[in-house]
């Protein structure tokens, strides 16, 4: 079964550190795409990041950066210098059956960060 | 600006009476879907939409309807709605549903008593 996993329920930070968060997947596709949401209190989701999993370096946005070890299937998100602002719940997710139909999420880690 | 809307943002409704929440999109996507958010689970697909007059289930779609006359509209359809309804909805639109960013609603926090 095409699942995402993120086991973390709950994680802390203190403001300026760097934080990772964890996400583990299962496919039996070769080509897909791995994306990183983020849902603040405001409940909109974003975008926070992108990675082709035939693309073997890892995408970057700013404080954003992303572990994809592609063999192991894990996609970890990197959060440098972690601001107030990134307090939110984090989901991470894929199209896992190559049908280009939906986004499996994981159940979502909810993040604080400590002034 | 590109968007998506969903309408009501809250609604308290009581079982067994039938409503519908609203979706639309500006951005020309030929691809649309609806998810529920529930704690603990993430977010689980309900139906989705490949295109007008094409609409397939998703992982828990028992007991809502979707129509998709047009593309810009993709509601979603609860005829006899159920206290475990209960939950935050999410409409979603995406050019390549999978392989591009997919765009949120702003979400639609329904309780049903």
């Amino acid at each position: 079964a095409q699942t995402v996993t993120q086991s973390q329920p709950e994680m802390s930070v203190q403001e300026a550190e760097t934080v990772t968060l964890s996400c583990t997947y299962d496919t039996s596709e070769n080509n897909y795409y791995l994306f990183w949401y983020k849902q603040p209190p405001s409940r909109q989701m974003i975008l926070v990041i992108r990675q082709e999993a035939y693309k073997q370096q890892n995408a970057t946005e700013n404080r954003f950066s992303v572990n994809f070890q592609k063999a192991a299937k894990s996609f970890s998100l990197k959060i440098s210098d972690s601001q107030l602002g990134d307090t939110a719940m984090y989901f991470c997710a894929s199209d896992l059956t190559g049908a280009n139909s939906k986004l499996t999420f994981g159940k979502g880690i909810t993040l604080s960060v400590r002034p | 600006e590109a968007q998506v809307t969903q309408n009501p943002r809250y609604l308290i409704t009581v079982t067994g009476k039938k409503l519908t929440v609203t979706c639309s999109q500006n951005m020309n996507h030929e691809y649309m879907s609806w998810y529920r958010q529930d704690p603990g689970l993430g977010l689980r697909q309900i139906y989705y939409s490949m295109n007008v007059e094409v609409t397939d289930k998703g992982d828990v779609p028992e007991g809502y309807k979707v129509s998709r006359k047009e593309k810009r509209n993709f509601p979603l359809i609860l005829e006899s709605p159920s206290p475990n309804q209960t939950s935050l909805y999410f409409c979603a639109s995406s050019l390549r549903p999978g392989l591009e960013e997919a765009f949120f609603g702003q979400g639609t926090r329904l309780t049903v008593v």
